[in-house]
C-alpha cells in the first residue's frame, strides 16, 4: 500500500496567513494527488484534485502543486471559514490512502 | 444538484453485520463509481473500496465486506460483518470521478458497535 504523509499534522494561524500542507507518498504517484476539506461534523469536501486542479465553487485562494512523491496544498490568505482539517488523499493505485490529516486552528 | 443520501444511525452488538445504504440522485448512477469511506471518532479517513458494479476492496476489509447497488433505484449499499468496537466510525459513500477523486459525499452512517 501507498503510505500517505502530511505534514504538519496541527498547526496555528492567523486571518491572512499564507499556510502551506505537504504531503509525502512513500512511492511516486505521477498526478494523482487530491487534497479534501473536512469540518467538525461534516463529510469531506474536495478542494483540488489530480495536484493543481482546482475543484469548482473552491475558492482562488487554495492551490496546489508537487510532483512525484511530494505535494503541496497552499492557502494564500487564512479566511475565518479555511479552519478545518485538510487531508490529502492518492488516488494511484488501490488502496487509495489518505494522509491522517492536518488541522488548521485560530492563533 | 447531486446527492448522496445515507441511511440513519446504526447500533449493532458485536459479531453481528450493518448495511448501509447509499441513494444517489441528480445525476446519471450508472456512469460513476462508488467509494466507501470510514472514520472513527476523532480520526483520518480510511478508504474501504468501490464500485462500479466490479468491486475492489481494502485487503483490510476483505472477506467482510460486500458493496452491491440496485441500479433501478440508483442505490449503492455497504454490508460490513463480523462487526467489532473497532469498526464503530462513521461511514460515507462518494461518487468517484474517473482520476479516481471524490466530488461529492453522503452525509455520512454513524454505526456503533456495543454490546
Amino acid at each position: 500500500d501507498i503510505q500517505m504523509t502530511q505534514s504538519p499534522s496541527s498547526l496555528s494561524a492567523s486571518l491572512g496567513d499564507r499556510v502551506t500542507i505537504t504531503c509525502r507518498a512513500s512511492q511516486r504517484i505521477s498526478s494523482y494527488l487530491n487534497w479534501y476539506q473536512q469540518k467538525v461534523g461534516k463529510d469531506p469536501k474536495l478542494l483540488i484534485y489530480a495536484v493543481s486542479s482546482l475543484q469548482s465553487g473552491v475558492p482562488s485562494r487554495f492551490s496546489g502543486s508537487g510532483s512525484g512523491t511530494d505535494f503541496t496544498l497552499t492557502i494564500s490568505s487564512l479566511q475565518p471559514e479555511d479552519f478545518a482539517t485538510y487531508y490529502c488523499q492518492q488516488s494511484y493505485s488501490t488502496p487509495w490512502t489518505f494522509g491522517q490529516g492536518t488541522k488548521v486552528e485560530i492563533k | 444538484q447531486v446527492q448522496l443520501v445515507q441511511s440513519g444511525a446504526e447500533v449493532k452488538k458485536p459479531g453481528a453485520s450493518v448495511k448501509v445504504s447509499c441513494k444517489a440522485s441528480g445525476y446519471t448512477f450508472t456512469s460513476y463509481d462508488i467509494n466507501w469511506v470510514r472514520q472513527a471518532t476523532g480520526q483520518g479517513l480510511e478508504w474501504m473500496g468501490w464500485m462500479n458494479p466490479n468491486t475492489g476492496y481494502a485487503q483490510k476489509f476483505q472477506g467482510r465486506v460486500t458493496m452491491t447497488r440496485d441500479t433501478s433505484i440508483s442505490t449503492a449499499y455497504m454490508e460490513l460483518g463480523s462487526l467489532t468496537s473497532e469498526d464503530t466510525a462513521v461511514y460515507y459513500c462518494a461518487r468517484v470521478l474517473s482520476g479516481g477523486w471524490s466530488d461529492e459525499w453522503g452525509q455520512g452512517t454513524l454505526v456503533t458497535v456495543s454490546s
